[in-house]
C-alpha cells in the first residue's frame, strides 16, 4: 500500500530554535517528494521538490534532504520565526499502476515568543 | 503571472443543496486537480484533469463530480450536500501531468471554504 508518514504530528518550539519534520513514504517506483507549507485558511505553497538523484535541497531557511534507498525526507528549519507557524505537508509522486500522488498528513508547527 | 484563483472563496449551504465550485489555473497550465481538506485531516485527493479529460479519481461517492473545460479552467460540483461535505476545497494547476517527466509541482489556489448547515 502506497503511504506517506510524517512525524511528529504537532511540534512546538521556541523562536529562534531549530526543528527537524521527517517524512517516510513507501511509494514505489518514486518519481519526487514535495514539501509544502499550509498557513491555517490558505493554500499549501511549495517550499522543495526534489527528484531521486537529489540528495538535499535548500530553500532560505528551509533544507530538505532524501534518502531514496531508506525512503526518508526530513525538513530543516534554522532560526525559526512566528511566520513559521503553520502545517507542513510531505507530497510523494510515483507511477504505481498509474501515477499516483500522495499527501501525508502534515506536521502542525507552532513557533512561539 | 497570476496564480490559481478558486471562487467563490467562503460560501454557506444547506443540506439537500448543491454547490459549484470554480478553479482557473495558472495560465498555460493543462493540468487541475481538486482535494478536500477538512479540520485535523490531510489533504484528500478527489480528481485530476488534463487536457479535458479526467485522468485520477480519489475515493469519493458519486455526489462529487467535476469537468475541466478548453481554456483548462475547472469546476467541481457536489450534489445533495450533507453536513460532512463541510471543508475547504482547493484547487491545483501544474504545467504537466504531475509525475511525468517533468517535476510536476503543484500551484494551489487559496481555496473555497465550504459550510453546509
Amino acid at each position: 500500500k502506497n503511504q506517506v508518514e510524517q512525524s511528529p504530528q504537532s511540534l512546538i518550539i521556541l523562536e529562534g530554535k531549530n526543528c527537524t519534520l521527517q517524512c517516510n513514504y513507501t511509494v514505489s517506483p518514486f518519481s519526487n517528494l514535495r514539501w509544502y507549507k499550509q498557513d491555517t485558511g490558505r493554500g499549501p505553497v511549495s517550499l522543495t521538490i526534489m527528484t531521486f538523484s537529489e540528495n538535499t535541497k535548500s530553500n532560505g531557511r528551509y533544507t530538505a534532504t532524501l534518502d531514496a534507498d531508506t525512503k526518508q525526507s526530513s525538513l530543516h528549519i534554522t532560526a525559526s520565526q512566528l511566520s513559521d507557524s503553520a502545517s507542513y505537508i510531505c507530497v510523494v509522486s510515483g507511477n504505481t499502476g498509474g501515477f499516483k500522488t500522495i499527501f501525508g498528513a502534515g506536521t502542525r508547527l507552532f513557533v512561539k515568543a | 503571472k497570476a496564480g490559481v484563483t478558486q471562487t467563490p472563496r467562503y460560501l454557506i449551504k444547506t443540506r439537500g443543496q448543491q454547490v459549484t465550485l470554480s478553479c482557473s489555473p495558472i495560465s498555460g497550465h493543462r493540468s487541475v486537480s481538486w482535494y478536500q481538506q477538512t479540520p485535523g485531516q490531510g489533504l484528500q485527493f478527489l480528481f485530476e484533469y488534463f487536457s479535458e479529460t479526467q485522468r485520477n479519481k480519489g475515493n469519493f461517492p458519486g455526489r462529487f463530480s467535476g469537468r475541466q473545460f478548453s481554456n483548462s479552467r475547472s469546476e467541481m460540483n457536489v450534489s445533495t450536500l450533507e453536513l460532512g461535505d463541510s471543508a475547504l476545497y482547493l484547487c491545483a494547476s501544474s504545467l504537466n501531468q504531475p509525475g511525468g517527466f517533468n517535476t510536476g509541482e503543484l500551484f494551489f489556489g487559496e481555496g473555497s471554504r465550504l459550510t453546509v448547515l
